[in-house]
């Protein structure tokens, strides 16, 4: 267990260039969230997905934000046009299948990558 | 979604107890409550959770009543490597974990 690995740590850009971030979940998890967080803030949910498919999409992100799966594996998160509002903290996390404790009630557990500091100049 | 309430910070010294309440009015029957830990410039690390009454494991405790209406993260004999923020998450499974603004743990010597 490597743990969830993200790349770059960190990323400086010019406004209305494109960056993508990339996650590298633990291996044999099938759940993989993003969340942005800005100084003095709590994460902020983007989406996620289960395998390959994304479940759902923060409607917070515009349309500039994109994100992927494409083998239920490692993901991508691009950003295009960047405006210096999406300066922030870019982390991915990682989880196993929720695992129902019982009738309904499922338990959790995210693994947190080190995130990616991005900064639009 | 589960909303959370938590104080914004807290002080306290070293080899004190310290205790977190965060409040949760309308958790869903089908939610655990959760606690991270957050270091700046790191991702948040998971510390305990639990569905109801009292959780205990090697770092900390959690209290929750009956009504789940609320639950209190327990630190027994912090150190100045406690001072982070606290972040009290309801949800998982089929709900999304939604972070509030968490609490700013001070640990001074």
């Amino acid at each position: 267990d490597t743990g969830v690995s993200q790349n770059p740590r960190h990323k400086i850009t010019k406004r209305g260039q494109n960056v993508t971030f990339r996650c590298d979940p633990i291996s044999e998890h099938n759940r993989l969230y993003w969340y942005r967080q800005t100084l003095g803030q709590g994460p902020e949910f983007l989406t996620y997905f289960q395998n390959e498919a994304q479940l759902e999409k923060s409607r917070l992100l515009s349309d500039r934000f994109s994100a992927e799966r494409p083998k239920g594996s490692f993901s991508t998160l691009e950003i295009q046009r960047t405006e210096q509002g999406d300066s922030a903290m870019y982390l991915c996390a990682s989880s196993s299948k929720p695992s129902r404790q019982r009738e309904g009630i499922f338990r959790e557990k995210l693994f947190f990558g080190s995130g990616t500091q991005l900064s639009v100049l | 979604l589960a909303k959370t309430t938590q104080p914004i910070s807290m002080d306290s010294y070293e080899g004190q107890e310290v205790n977190i309440t965060c409040s949760h009015n309308n958790i869903a029957t089908n939610d655990y409550i959760t606690w991270y830990q957050q270091f700046p410039s790191q991702g948040p690390r998971f510390i305990i959770q639990g569905y109801k009454t009292k959780v205990t494991n090697e770092v900390a405790s959690l209290f929750i009543p009956a009504d789940r209406k609320s639950s209190t993260l327990s630190l027994p004999r912090v150190s100045l490597s406690d001072t982070a923020v606290y972040y009290c998450l309801g949800g998982g499974g089929y709900n999304k974990l939604i972070f509030g603004a968490g609490t700013r743990l001070a640990v001074h010597p």
